[in-house]
């Protein structure tokens, strides 16, 4: 198995640009979550899916945020738009069977960085 | 809304001591998961602990959850140069209210090796 794949790897952008993060779960796993990890606040869970319905976004920062899983094997966090301060690592993991209580893999990440 | 603190945020070792890291949940959990990330990677899980009191070993590490499933330990025995990164504990706990698991993620103990 691949594992959790993500794209872009590594995102430069300037301020105010949109920015698309885009998630392929493990085959199978019927769970999302997509994290923000910087070092003033650790690693957030910003939004996580159940067979591709969001089930809670009570993490996503604000508006500018948004995400969306079209079918079981892709999912996009979108930031429209960009700041400096939405600069992180972002993480996407994917769970089998009862989600947060089930083992996450994670991706390697997108480090974004806005300029 | 959940807590979970873990301690202490940074550690220093000379190759050989001992390492523990500690997790402190503000409400009781239904599990924990240990993930260990490598510096530059990504999260990647260790262990999940379920039962009031747990013990579990792997190798040189050895997990526990404590007896009134708020806290769990993370104790590695002759630290090597390989035990180096960052170490998170993340609680699950069940949302009555909306009848899901959460999962939060500790902010981590930052593990040096000093050869």
């Amino acid at each position: 198995d691949a594992g959790v794949i993500q794209s872009p790897r590594h995102e430069v952008t300037e301020m105010g640009q949109e920015v698309t993060l885009r998630c392929k779960p493990i085959s199978g796993h019927d769970y999302l979550f997509w994290y923000r990890q910087t070092m003033m606040r650790g690693l957030e869970l910003l939004i996580y899916f159940n067979n591709n319905v969001p089930i809670d976004d009570s993490g996503m920062p604000e508006d500018r945020f948004s995400a969306k899983m079209p079918n079981a094997s892709f999912s996009t966090l979108k930031i429209q738009p960009s700041e400096p301060r939405d600069s992180a690592v972002y993480f996407c993991a994917s769970s089998a069977g009862r989600g947060a209580q089930e083992t996450q893999y994670f991706g390697p990440g997108t480090r974004l960085l806005v300029l | 809304g959940q807590q979970v603190m873990q301690i202490p945020q940074y550690q220093h070792v000379q190759e050989g001591e001992d390492f523990t890291t500690y997790c402190n949940s503000s409400t009781t959990l239904s599990n924990i998961q240990w993930y260990k990330q490598r510096p530059g990677g990504h999260p990647v899980f260790l262990i999940q602990l379920v039962k009031s009191g747990e013990v579990k070993k792997q190798k040189r590490l050895t997990f526990q959850f404590g007896e009134a499933k708020k806290n769990s330990s993370l104790h590695i025995t002759a630290t090597q140069t390989t035990d180096v990164g960052t170490y998170f504990c993340a609680g699950v706990r069940k949302d009555s209210g909306a009848g899901s698991y959460q999962l939060t993620f500790g902010k981590g103990t930052k593990l040096s090796v000093i050869p």
